[in-house]
């Protein structure tokens, strides 16, 4: 158990729809990241926030945006949802951004978009 | 982003010391090396992770070669559970986001 926790376990929607993914990290860490795997592209960072604010982007699609609430917990958006969002989707979380701090995952959320 | 190139798979017997190597030719001299892995149906997990000097802890040691452009994740008796898919990472100083390859794919027989 990385004590990072991600709500919910499994979600089944339809295209077009929007659904929201729930991370809370580790008890006392800053920073809190989303990544994304699917089979075909492998583990993908999408994006990464520090204290509230957002620090880094990776390969996030404009129809996707996330935010890092006071309590640290972190929310991914996904909205217009198509066929090829289908994917696993991993919250990690680290005290704080340095180079050399280990990241810890959850157990993720299967999205699957019917 | 700085590259590793790993195997893409691998196999050991089981209660037999694994070696997972790991080329990284571009390093920089501020980059870490870090070991994770990813069990069937699970988020990733961390392994280990290094600097310059080789490092041990009670799942792992790494090995880093003296120019850094190569590294090695050993484990001492594999063991059922240890079958995953291991990713060599650098994280690049002042970017901390992971950036993940197809990493190697280590099975263990029984």
């Amino acid at each position: 158990d990385s004590g990072v926790t991600q709500t919910p376990k499994h979600l089944i929607t339809a295209t077009g729809q929007r659904v929201t993914l729930r991370c809370s990290p580790r008890s006392g860490d800053l920073s809190v990241y989303w990544y994304q795997q699917s089979l075909d592209q492998g583990l993908q960072f999408l994006i990464q926030y520090y204290n509230g604010e957002e620090r880094a982007k990776g390969n996030i699609l404009e129809r996707f945006s996330a935010q890092q609430f006071p309590d640290l917990h972190s929310e991914l958006n996904l909205s217009s949802l198509e066929l090829g969002d289908s994917a696993l989707y991993f919250c990690a979380s680290s005290p704080r951004q340095g180079a050399g701090d280990t990241q810890y995952f959850g157990p993720g959320t299967r999205l699957t978009v019917l | 982003d700085a590259k590793t190139t790993q195997p893409n798979s691998m196999e050991s017997n089981e209660e037999e010391p694994v070696h997972l190597p790991c080329n990284h030719s571009t390093i920089s001299g501020t980059d870490y090396i870090h070991w994770y892995r990813q069990l069937p149906s699970q988020g990733p997990e961390y392994v280990i992770h290094g600097l310059t000097s080789n490092v041990n802890n009670r799942m792992a040691s790494l090995a880093i070669a003296e120019d850094r452009k190569s590294s090695t994740l050993i484990l001492h008796r594999a063991t059922l559970r240890d079958a995953a898919v291991y990713y060599c990472i650098l994280s690049l100083a002042g970017n901390t986001p992971l950036v993940f390859g197809k990493g190697t794919r280590l099975s263990v027989i029984a």
